[in-house]
C-alpha cells in the first residue's frame, strides 16, 4: 500500500541530544514537509523540500535540520539548540504540480525528558 | 502572506446535533486551493476535501457539507446530525496553486461529540 511512514511513532530525549525523526514514502510525491504541531497552535511548518537535494526553511526552522538525498525520505534532525522541542511532528508529501492535497504519516510524539 | 483562520477553538455538542466549523481565509492569490482535514485522537490528518478558487458550489458528501464564500473569503464546514466518531480536531487549509505551494493551516478546530 503507498503511503508514508514515519518513525518512530514515541520518542524519548535527553536534554542536550540531537534525534532524528524518519519520514519515508512510496508515493512518488515531488514535495515533502515537517509540520509541528504543539496545543492550541495548529501546524506549523519547520522545514520543507520539492525536488531533492534541495529544501526550504519554513516558519520555525530554528534548532532542526533536514536532508533531501533521495526521493522518498526526508528525516528531520532535531538538535540540542532547540529550546522547546517536546512537541508532536508531523511529515507530509504532496504533488504541488497537480495541486494535490497532502498525504500525511500518522506523526512522532519526541518528548525531551 | 497567506492565512487561515479557524476562530472556534473548541466546539462541544450533543450527538445527533448538526455543528458548522468556520474558516476564514486571507490571501493575495486569484488561483488557490482549500482543504479539509480531519485529525482523529490517532494523530494522522486525514483530507476531507479540496476545493480550488474557481469553484463556488456547495458539496455535499454524506453528512458532511461545505460551504465555499469568495466574497466573505470563508470555506465553512457542516456536519449534520453529528456522531460520536466525528470527534476530533478539524484543520481548514489553503495553498496556493502551482509551483511554490506550501499549505498553510488553521489551528484547528476540536469537536467534541458527547453521546
Amino acid at each position: 500500500d503507498g503511503g508514508i511512514t514515519q518513525s518512530p511513532k514515541y520518542l524519548f530525549r535527553k536534554e542536550g541530544q540531537n534525534v532524528t525523526l524518519s519520514c519515508e514514502q512510496n508515493l512518488n510525491h515531488d514535495a515533502m514537509y515537517w509540520y509541528r504541531q504543539d496545543p492550541g497552535q495548529g501546524l506549523r511548518l519547520i522545514y520543507y523540500s520539492q525536488i531533492v537535494n534541495d529544501f526550504q526553511k519554513g516558519d520555525i526552522a530554528e534548532g532542526y535540520s533536514v536532508s533531501r538525498e533521495k526521493k522518498e525520505s526526508f528525516p528531520l534532525t532535531v538538535t540540542s539548540a532547540q529550546k522547546n522541542p517536546t512537541a508532536f511532528y508531523l511529515c507530509a508529501s504532496s504533488i504541488p504540480k497537480l495541486n494535490t492535497e497532502a498525504f500525511f504519516g500518522q506523526g512522532t510524539r519526541l518528548t525531551v525528558v | 502572506a497567506q492565512k487561515v483562520t479557524q476562530a472556534q477553538t473548541e466546539i462541544s455538542v450533543v450527538e445527533k446535533e448538526d455543528v458548522t466549523l468556520d474558516c476564514v481565509y486571507e490571501t493575495r492569490d486569484t488561483t488557490y486551493y482549500l482543504f479539509w482535514y480531519k485529525q482523529p485522537p490517532s494523530g494522522e490528518l486525514v483530507f476531507l476535501i479540496r476545493r480550488n478558487s474557481f469553484d463556488e458550489q456547495n458539496e455535499i458528501s454524506g453528512r458532511y457539507s461545505w460551504n465555499f464564500q469568495k466574497s466573505t473569503s470563508s470555506f465553512n464546514f457542516t456536519i449534520t446530525a453529528s456522531q460520536v466518531v466525528d470527534s476530533a480536531v478539524y484543520f481548514c487549509a489553503l495553498s496556493k496553486s502551482g509551483g511554490s505551494y506550501i499549505p498553510t493551516f488553521g489551528r484547528g478546530t476540536s469537536l467534541i461529540v458527547h453521546p
